[in-house]
């Protein structure tokens, strides 16, 4: 089945505790994004890839880090959470402008910061 | 700022009525727009996406319109559903940067 793999579904971290949320897509897609979404505020994109190695900065970049190693995998760092990166977190892939497909997303990540 | 809006918060209609959701952008032209649909706790699921130089495009009772003079786009449903009850999403893209607008909530009423 094509689809956007994110893990972990839900998370609960401490201040300041380094983690990583995984991406995974089985569609060979060119395109991968992180958003986060909060009440209020809609979604907010954080990072995106156009192909790898290539990452670009979106509209919230502070406080994550990414990398595209690998044309499948897209990880979402937070090197020292804050309470503030409390949020609802969507991994995204397409296959890139010139078709008619936009994005497919992944089931979410809620992470708690406490 | 290059902004892209969605002016209504919420949208109520009455089942087999036609809803019609709207889409504003300001300050630049975007090469397309992209219409998603979001159910509470899930991730968007795209449902269209129509281009600069397309005034129209259709999918089933789904229909979107594209006015580059009144930077507009309009999204419609029509005969439309209690199963369509969701949050729409409106998106501009540019490459990889897809940016949404904040969305509307439609509640379809039997």
């Amino acid at each position: 089945e094509a689809q956007v793999t994110q893990n972990p579904r839900y998370l609960i971290t401490v201040t300041g505790k380094k983690l990583t949320v995984t991406c995974s897509q089985n569609m060979n897609h060119e395109y991968m994004s992180w958003y986060r979404q909060d009440p209020g505020l809609g979604l907010r994109q954080i990072y995106y890839s156009m192909n790898v190695e290539v990452t670009d900065k979106g509209d919230v970049p502070e406080g994550y880090k990414v990398s595209r190693k690998e044309k499948r995998n897209f990880p979402l760092i937070l090197e020292s959470p804050s309470p503030n990166q409390t949020s609802l977190y969507f991994c995204a892939s397409s296959l890139g402008i010139g078709t008619d497909n936009g994005y497919t997303f992944g089931s979410g990540t809620r992470l708690t910061v406490v | 700022s290059q902004k892209i809006e969605q002016n209504s918060e919420a949208l109520n209609i009455q089942e087999g009525k036609t809803a019609t959701l709207t889409c504003n952008y300001t300050n630049y032209s975007p090469a397309y727009l992209q219409w998603y649909r979001q159910d509470p706790g899930r991730g968007p699921v795209f449902l269209l996406l129509i281009r600069e130089n397309e005034k129209e495009k259709r999918k089933e009772r789904l229909k979107v319109t594209f006015d580059t003079t009144l930077k507009q786009s309009l999204f419609h449903i029509t005969a439309s559903q209690p199963a369509d009850s969701a949050t729409y999403l409106c998106a501009r893209g540019s490459q990889g940067n897809l940016i949404f607008g904040k969305g509307t909530k439609l509640s379809v009423k039997p």
